[in-house]
């Protein structure tokens, strides 16, 4: 089946400790977003990529980075620069030409 | 900068009636494309319906469609004969369609309730 997935489900980390979290799809879309998700706040775009080997930071990009070697692959980082790291996080793909987005399941990071 | 309110944090309806959910942006932009996706509790984000802004005749997808009304830059989803899935949370969502423009703006979103 076609989709997007993000491992882990949860995924628990002490203060201080960057931690990866995965975003894979093969839905062969073009372009690829993370959002950061907390109560009240709605969704907020944290970084995005259009092509491999390009990004651009979103609007809360301090304390997070990414990389996009792969087509189907684009990792999220989250730094120990970051204050205030636990939440919900989504990942999503669109495919160029195409106006909606499609999501994953998303991570639900919390830092102890 | 383009902004995406939702004035109402939660809604309740009686199943089987209909609920309309409020959404109202502000951009100078002309063309653009606005977006209405449900979240349920499992929290994967679902596509309701979507609006390109040059048309003018209101979306609908089966018990789901929208009020556009471009000049008061507002975009409200309504649900007929509303279902017990049909709790979830509600995200608007703008986009541009200006060349080189690809993030999306989400609301805050509004938490709806269907009362058995």
């Amino acid at each position: 089946d076609g989709g997007i997935t993000q491992s882990p489900k949860y995924l628990f980390r002490k203060e201080g400790q960057n931690v990866t979290l995965s975003c894979e799809q093969n839905l062969n879309h073009d372009a690829m977003y993370w959002y950061r998700q907390d109560p009240g706040q709605g969704l907020r775009l944290i970084y995005y990529s259009q092509i491999v080997n390009d990004f651009q930071k979103g609007d809360i990009a301090e304390g997070y980075s990414v990389s996009r070697e792969k087509k189907e692959s684009f990792p999220l980082t989250v730094t120990s620069a970051q204050k205030n790291p636990t939440a919900f996080y989504l990942c999503a793909s669109r495919n160029q030409g195409h106006n909606e987005q499609f999501f994953g399941p998303g991570t639900r990071l919390t830092v102890l | 900068a383009q902004t995406v309110t939702q004035s109402q944090p939660e809604m309740s309806v009686q199943e089987a009636e209909t609920v309309t959910l409020s959404c109202t942006y502000d951009t100078s932009e002309s063309d653009y494309y606005l977006f209405w996706y449900k979240q349920p509790p499992s929290r994967q984000m679902i596509l309701v319906i979507r609006q390109e802004a040059y048309k003018q005749q209101n979306a609908t997808e089966n018990r789901f469609s929208v009020n556009f009304q471009k000049a008061a830059k507002s975009f409200s989803l309504k649900i007929s004969d509303s279902q017990l899935g049909d709790a979830a949370m509600y995200f608007c969502a703008y986009r541009s369609r200006t060349s080189g423009t690809y993030k999306y703006i989400f609301g805050t979103g509004t938490r709806l309730k269907v009362l058995a």
